[in-house]
């Protein structure tokens, strides 16, 4: 598989549930980040965990970091129906090139 | 503060024509990067550049693709002799100086780019 793959590939919940995303990935990295894609749109940066941290939240969103096993996850607390979209996380290995995985496409059901 | 601007929005060619994609990054920001999304898929790195300066290329295509940055002006993104398969979205992003050992990539509302 290639750098960032995430997990689900879809995912469909009910608003006000909570919403989990998984990312994994082969090199060493300086830090992940998770964009948000709404359809037809740019990317949206979401958040930034760099390689000596293991837990960040902001708002509603909380995510993890393990280096030993080269995964990330992210979750979205009390989903709404605007958090409708697709979810990508992104390595930084240094070369300031992200490499993206393919995405999670999150469906909330209002 | 404007965000990333990239036009057109939507560009339509056909085979062999030549497609230009303009981006202007965030104002203060000097480094530019292009990627290219299939649908259904994640975005593949093309091009990093610095003013004037290709920083790294190595998404780049060999052929029929080149990009510059010039000290005036916007980011260009140019495929000559389009092909079907160069059909895709194509997002350009800006960053700001590196701070404290990482930073966030903005991104333009993209070009969808159609080869008929």
């Amino acid at each position: 598989s290639q750098q960032g793959e995430e997990d689900p590939q879809a995912l469909s919940i009910q608003e006000g549930e909570n919403a989990t995303m998984n990312c994994s990935y082969k090199t060493s990295i300086n830090n992940l980040q998770w964009y948000r894609q709404n359809s037809g749109r740019g990317l949206v940066h979401l958040i930034l965990i760099r390689s000596n941290e293991r837990e960040k939240h902001s708002g509603r969103l909380r995510v993890t970091l393990d280096t030993s096993k080269k995964s990330s996850s992210l979750l979205i607390t009390a989903s709404r129906a605007a958090d409708t979209a697709s979810y990508f996380c992104a390595t930084d290995t240094g070369r300031r090139a992200l490499t993206f995985g393919s995405g999670t496409r999150l469906q909330v059901q209002p | 503060n404007a965000g990333v601007m990239q036009n057109p929005r939507h560009l339509v060619r056909r085979r062999g024509q030549e497609a230009r994609l303009r981006c202007s990054p965030m104002k203060g920001h000097s480094h530019v990067y292009w990627y290219r999304q299939l649908p259904e898929e994640g975005l593949k790195f093309m091009v990093y550049l610095q003013k004037e300066n290709i920083i790294d290329e190595s998404g780049m295509p060999k052929e029929r693709f080149s990009a510059e940055f010039p000290k005036e002006g916007p980011s260009i993104l140019r495929i000559q002799q389009v092909v079907r398969g160069d059909s895709a979205a194509y997002f350009c992003a800006s960053s700001p100086p590196q701070i404290a050992g990482a930073y966030i990539q903005y991104f333009g509302a993209g070009t969808r780019l159609s080869v008929l």
